[in-house]
């Protein structure tokens, strides 16, 4: 089945503390990114990946990392987690970037920031 | 970037009456998205649209782009409660490969 899969789909931790969530797509698709969901502001795209090894910021960046060493694999890492980073996630990907491809998103991640 | 405004936030809508939710952008657009999303659930992709002023429609969903590709609409009628969920528009940027979303409009349904 083709899917994208994030995990955790939830976490609670403290401010500090490094974390990943991971995204995994099955669908060999080069575009990835993330996406933060907060309400009263829709999604919010904090990076993005064209293809393997290539990445760049979104409009809500910062505290954030990525990588994209793999096709199927695009991790979102908070090395130093703050409670404002607390919201609900999301990765997504599609065929190509910059194109009319549509995204496939994946469950979402509920991260929340003590 | 370009941003990408959508009104109403909240639409409450009485059974088998229609409603429509609003998406405005600052600059053009290369294409428009809709995303529809249940509650707990993630975006599940609607449609694009890609031509100044195409309309599309499907089953009891109507959307529209506009002529200027800097505005779209969704117009949805007799709705049910199925329609239940929020309604994202996501512009794609003429100058970039990023995909701008919309807050959403949130629909709740009286039977």
């Amino acid at each position: 089945e083709a899917q994208v899969t994030q995990n955790p789909r939830y976490l609670i931790t403290v401010t500090g503390k490094k974390l990943t969530v991971t995204c995994s797509q099955n669908m060999n698709h080069e575009y990835m990114s993330w996406y933060r969901q907060d309400p009263g502001l829709g999604l919010r795209q904090i990076y993005y990946s064209m293809n393997v090894e290539v990445t760049d910021k979104g409009d809500v960046p910062e505290g954030y990392k990525v990588s994209r060493k793999e096709k199927r694999n695009f991790p979102l890492i908070l090395e130093s987690p703050s409670p404002n980073q607390t919201s609900l996630y999301f990765c997504a990907s599609s065929l190509f970037g910059g194109t009319n491809q549509p995204q496939h998103f994946g469950d979402g991640t509920r991260l929340s920031i003590l | 970037g370009q941003q990408v405004m959508q009104i109403p936030q909240y639409q409450h809508v009485q059974e088998g009456e229609d409603f429509t939710t609003y998406c405005n952008s600052s600059t053009t657009l290369s294409n428009i998205q809709w995303y529809k999303q249940r509650p707990g659930g993630h975006p599940v992709f609607l449609i694009q649209l890609v031509k100044s002023g195409e309309v599309k429609k499907q089953k009891r969903l109507t959307f529209q782009f506009g002529e200027a590709k800097k505005n779209s609409s969704l117009h949805i009628t007799a709705t049910q409660t199925t329609d239940v969920g929020t309604y994202f528009c996501a512009g794609l940027g003429s100058n970039d490969y990023k995909l701008s979303f919309g807050a959403g409009t949130t629909v709740t349904v009286r039977a």
